[in-house]
Formats: structure tokens, C-alpha cells, sequence
């Protein structure tokens, strides 16, 4: 079963250009996390979202989670060759002791 | 700034073969965990750990797969007979176990690659 469904899988861009990546779901979450692999290295956690509706901005980035908290996206402003990487969501401790995450989005920034 | 720290980097092995990885978790996490992307596919989940003993598992951590905290400080996945499919990085990570905003804490991962 796929928890989580994130797009688009893949992404091309040129530096200095804006993009979003969302991350989308059948259920109702508690809370929502994003992180960050770059190539060669283990994901880091970018932010946490908890309450339907919330905005979080990060530099550059911008997180929204949805009002009925099923969904959510990253908007990336000016992007730059350091924001390549792949881009993965997670519901919060939704089930269990795990994190579960979904497939990614793959993000290359050409410069 | 705390880290959690991974070894080998990269192993090469021959199938059947046992293969150990190991993991330092943070040291003060009480969570501990491993998952694994074949490449070029998504993270998945394979094993939590807690109070030493698995708290969950995936489809995927059969018979073959073990977790052991041998001592205070490691973490250890074993695969007791490897196989070509094993191939893939196998990240260590650790939380402190703080539900809903709670971070997990990566290491750069062990590439397995299974000949």
C-alpha cells in the first residue's frame, strides 16, 4: 500500500528558478516531516510540520502542510546547485516506531 | 555536534557470504534503527529497536536479518546469508524518541554490494 505519494518524481531546473514538490495522501496525519538526502549521504530532516494549514519557511524553502492535513508541499525559491538532492516526506511516528517515507523526489539544480 | 557514525562504508561480499554492519547511534537516544535503499529506489524501513529488543519490523527483515546492541555504544544489522538482492546502502539512525516532532538522526550509510 502506498502511504504516500510524492511529485513529480523527477526534477530538472536551472539555477535561479522556483519550484514545488508536494507530497500527498488518502489519510489524515498527525504531523509531517521532510528531509533531504543529498547524493552519497543519509537524509536530513528539514522541518516538521503539525498543525493543518501551517506555513514554515526555511531560507529559501517554504513548507505548507494542508488544512485537512493530508497533504503537503515545498516550494523552493531562486533554487541553487547546493538544494540538489532528493526530497522525501514522512508522516510523524504515524505508525509505530518507524518513520514511513515516501518514494522522493528527485531535484537537480544546473548552474 | 552529535553524529551517528557507520561502518564499513562500503562492503563487498560474495553471496551466502555473512556480512556485519555496524552503527553509533547518538548517545544519548534511546531509538534506534536501521533502513535501506537499493539504488536509485526509495528509503525503506527495515527494524526499530528499543529497550533491546525489535520493536518493529518490515515484510522485508526476514530470518536472514538480525539487530544486536552488543554493547553500550554499537548497533549491528547481521545478514547471515547474503544475497545479490541485499545489495544496497543500509542506514543507521537514531532518535530520541520524542513522538510527533521527533528527528531521526541518519549516518551516511554502508553500501553492501553482494557479488
Amino acid at each position: 500500500t502506498q502511504l504516500l505519494e510524492q511529485s513529480p518524481q523527477f526534477l530538472s531546473i536551472q539555477e535561479g528558478e522556483n519550484l514545488t514538490v508536494y507530497c500527498n495522501s488518502s489519510s489524515v496525519f498527525s504531523s509531517l516531516q521532510w528531509y533531504r538526502q543529498e547524493p552519497g549521504e543519509g537524509p536530513v530532516l528539514l522541518v516538521t510540520v503539525v498543525t493543518g494549514g501551517e506555513v514554515k519557511k526555511l531560507k529559501r524553502l517554504t513548507f505548507q502542510f494542508g488544512d485537512a492535513r493530508k497533504d503537503s508541499s515545498l516550494h523552493i525559491t531562486a533554487a541553487q546547485p547546493g538544494d540538489t538532492g532528493l526530497y522525501l516526506c514522512a508522516p510523524g511516528w504515524e505508525y509505530g516506531n518507524k518513520l514511513v517515507f515516501g518514494a522522493g523526489t528527485i531535484l537537480r539544480v544546473k548552474s | 555536534e552529535p553524529e551517528v557514525t557507520q561502518t564499513p562504508s562500503h562492503q563487498v561480499t560474495q553471496m551466502g557470504q555473512e556480512v556485519i554492519l555496524r552503527c553509533v547511534p547518538i548517545s544519548n537516544h534511546l531509538y534506534f534503527y536501521w533502513y535501506r535503499q537499493i539504488l536509485g529506489q526509495k528509503v525503506e524501513f527495515l527494524v526499530s529497536f528499543y529497550n533491546n529488543e525489535i520493536s518493529e519490523k518490515s515484510e522485508i527483515f526476514d530470518d536472514q536479518f538480525s539487530v544486536e546492541r552488543p554493547d553500550g555504544s554499537n548497533f549491528t544489522l547481521k545478514i547471515r546469508s547474503t544475497k545479490l538482492e541485499d545489495s544496497a546502502m543500509y542506514f543507521c539512525a537514531s532518535s530520541d524518541g520524542q513522538y510527533v516532532t521527533g528527528e531521526l538522526f541518519f549516518g551516511e550509510g554502508s553500501r553492501l554490494t553482494v557479488l
